[in-house]
């Protein structure tokens, strides 16, 4: 499975649109991105998907680069409830069966009134 | 909907006593798994089933068993609690063909 290399750390002003970054060089082809976060202690809660289009939800953005060797997460408008750890993990395609997530350490991101 | 359910929320065991984590959910997902979460660091896969009356082995499994005889519920089972199973433990299920998994609010265990 592909590595991923996320910052440790960021913060970002309240009301800004927070830009998370993922590094994920050795993606294959068949590999999705995912995103998932965990505030405070509470079970993780996943966010958004996407393989090579760029995708939209309710939550947030997913841009992928071309090359598909990174990717970004970005919340439009951060509020304080966005203050979490934010998981970015690669995972070979759906129809591979059970999806056995691999969390690394994450971004730890602060939003700042 | 409840979603997946945990208990207990919180529990200290001593060393060498055995028990059982219950995870239920209430969305008829196939698939439902294991996780356990040391400080500081990322989940890590104990073990996971893909249907009642079928399990497997994730990252982690030494010291832990399940089973699966209904969708709806996973027991995760310590026999012989050491301290390394100090932990915060969270059940998820979802849906087959990668869709998102979705996690309880975890029990955390200590072993003394």
């Amino acid at each position: 499975d592909a590595k991923t290399t996320q910052p440790t750390s960021m913060d970002c002003a309240e009301g800004r649109a927070a830009n998370l970054p993922c590094n994920h060089s050795t993606i294959s082809g068949n590999e999705y991105v995912y995103w998932y976060r965990q505030i405070h202690s509470q079970g993780p809660q996943y966010i958004i998907h996407g393989l090579k289009n760029n995708e939209t939800n309710e939550m947030a953005s997913l841009i992928i680069t071309e090359d598909r060797k990174s990717s970004t997460l970005i919340l439009p408008h951060a509020t304080l409830r966005d203050t979490a750890v934010y998981y970015c993990i690669v995972r070979p395609s759906p129809i591979q069966g059970a999806q056995k997530l691999v969390f690394g350490q994450g971004t730890r991101l602060t939003i700042n009134p | 909907n409840a979603g997946v359910t945990q208990t207990p929320k919180f529990r200290i065991l001593k060393i060498g006593q055995s028990m059982t984590l219950q995870c239920t959910q209430d969305m008829n997902h196939n698939y439902m798994y294991w996780y356990r979460q040391d400080p500081g660091m990322g989940l890590k896969l104990i073990y996971y089933s893909v249907g009642a009356g079928i399990t497997d082995k994730g990252e982690v499994p030494n010291g832990y068993n399940v089973s699966r005889s209904t969708t709806e519920d996973f027991p995760l089972r310590l026999e012989l609690a050491a301290p390394s199973q100090t932990s915060v433990y969270f059940c998820a299920s979802s849906l087959p063909f990668g869709q998102p998994q979705h996690f309880g609010d975890g029990t955390r265990l200590s072993i003394l």
